[in-house]
């Protein structure tokens, strides 16, 4: 089965740290998702690409979060400095784009921060 | 208003009998509309899409109410299998932009 994968699986770091999480989305699917999920917010949209192009990042606080995808293969998700509250599951999702097509996720980075 | 809204939960409910979640989505102009499940410390996983006029597979039943901006999936016969958090999820068409609503936790009870 196609997969999106994501790593690292669980990352602690300290308060003030670079953080970088990867996603490898499914080949040939074109518009990638990120997420963060905490028990109160539920799941967030972060940022989203088509074809490598940001779409929307109006869900992340630009002043400590960056979102790239250097190429088709890759899509990264930058904190620098980290904070507690970032502390949360960060999901990456991947899919064809278009109506009807429903996207599938990764794992997770389950982001501690300390 | 929240973009999608959902059932708080959690619901308990005895093995055997049949589950409704509602969700309202705020954006009438959404183009499509899903369900996924998510397990515990688990990603969230597509359970199935949602047709303007209804669509089921096997005890799961979807439907959408474009007028009202409503959407519900019925469950019946539950399983154990079936405890976990059911997601509304919308598709505002503009750029597919995906809204998650924050999901009704299920517990079946043997």
């Amino acid at each position: 089965d196609a997969r999106v994968t994501q790593t690292p699986r669980d990352k602690v770091t300290e308060m003030g740290q670079e953080v970088t999480m990867r996603c490898q989305p499914i080949l040939g699917h074109n518009t990638v998702f990120w997420y963060r999920q905490t028990m109160m917010q539920g799941l967030e949209l972060l940022a989203y690409f088509r074809n490598r192009a940001p779409l929307d990042d109006s869900g992340m606080p630009k002043d400590r979060f960056s979102a790239e995808m250097p190429d088709a293969t890759l899509a990264t998700l930058k904190i620098q400095p980290s904070e507690p509250r970032d502390s949360a599951v960060y999901f990456c999702a991947s899919g064809p784009g278009g109506l009807g097509y429903g996207y599938t996720f990764g794992s997770g980075t389950r982001l501690t921060v300390v | 208003r929240k973009e999608v809204e959902q059932d708080p939960g959690p619901f308990n409910v005895p093995e055997g009998a049949t589950v409704a979640f509602n969700c309202t989505y705020s954006n009438s102009a959404s183009q499509s509309f899903f369900w996924y499940r998510q397990d515990c410390r688990k990603e969230p996983k597509l359970l199935m899409s949602v047709y303007s006029s209804g669509n089921e597979d096997g005890r799961f039943t979807a439907q959408l109410n474009r007028a009202s901006q409503y959407i519900s999936l019925l469950i019946r016969d539950s399983k154990l299998s079936d405890s976990a958090t059911y997601l509304c999820v919308v598709n505002e068409g503009r750029d597919d932009k995906i809204i998650f609503g924050k999901g009704t936790r299920l517990h079946i009870l043997p």
